[in-house]
């Protein structure tokens, strides 16, 4: 079974600065994706960046980056120059191989206050 | 806009009663996923849909269904209605419905059981 970790509720951060989402993951799969996901106040959900686990770049996307330690089964997702529109939940997601095919495992997420 | 639509944007409803949620993939895509958003359980997979064939399916309660039409659109239909059931539905959609594709997710259906 997989199973997404994001310890922390939420986190606060400063207009302009960067700051850092945690995740971790379980999985027995040799091979699988993560994903992250943003869901505005609006409610839809938005996809940021992936990271596939035989990936030896971390991935990168705008000011989106993921720290990617496969030792350590982390996936934290990295917004640099933070903006007022960062505000959002942030859904940590994992997808792995095996008879799961296309199922999503999500966390319980992060909400993030960007302050002016 | 991730091209993925999902009609109705609310619904609202009273316990016992069915509703139908429909769902349109983007365009290319041939598969479909069901998910669902409550504030206790979270986010939670449903099913899955490939090329109008059933090919994974999740914590989707009996008194729930779906299908994926031959134009590629799909349906979530749910029925005997429970508070419980008041969540947010989301459609998503990707093209082989393997590997490691990214899902786009449409708008969502937001049901509030009364």
């Amino acid at each position: 079974a997989q199973k997404i970790t994001q310890t922390q509720p939420g986190m606060f951060v400063q207009e302009k600065e960067a700051v850092t989402l945690d995740c971790t993951y379980d999985t027995s799969d040799q091979s699988y994706g993560l994903f992250w996901y943003k869901q505005p106040s609006s409610g839809e959900m938005i996809f940021l960046i992936y990271q596939g686990s035989y990936d030896e770049q971390n991935a990168t996307e705008g000011r989106y980056s993921l720290n990617f330690q496969k030792a350590r089964k982390s996936a934290n997702l990295v917004i640099s120059a933070s903006q007022l529109g960062d505000s959002a939940m942030y859904f940590c997601a994992m997808r792995a191989g095996g008879t799961s095919y296309g199922k999503l495992t999500f966390g319980q997420g992060t909400i993030l206050t960007v302050h002016p | 806009d991730s091209g993925v639509t999902q009609t109705p944007k609310h619904l609202i409803t009273a316990t016992g009663q069915r509703v139908t949620l429909r769902c349109s993939p983007r365009s290319g895509d041939l598969s479909v996923y069901w998910y669902q958003q409550s504030l206790d359980q979270g986010l939670q997979f449903l099913i899955q849909y490939y090329n109008g064939e059933e090919r994974a399916k999740g914590n989707i309660l009996e008194r729930f269904s779906a299908q994926q039409f031959p134009d590629l659109h799909s349906e979530l239909n749910l029925s005997s209605l429970e508070l419980g059931d008041s969540a947010l539905y989301f459609c998503a959609s990707s093209v082989e419905g393997a590997g490691q594709e990214t899902q786009y997710f449409g708008p969502g259906t937001r049901l509030l059981v009364l």
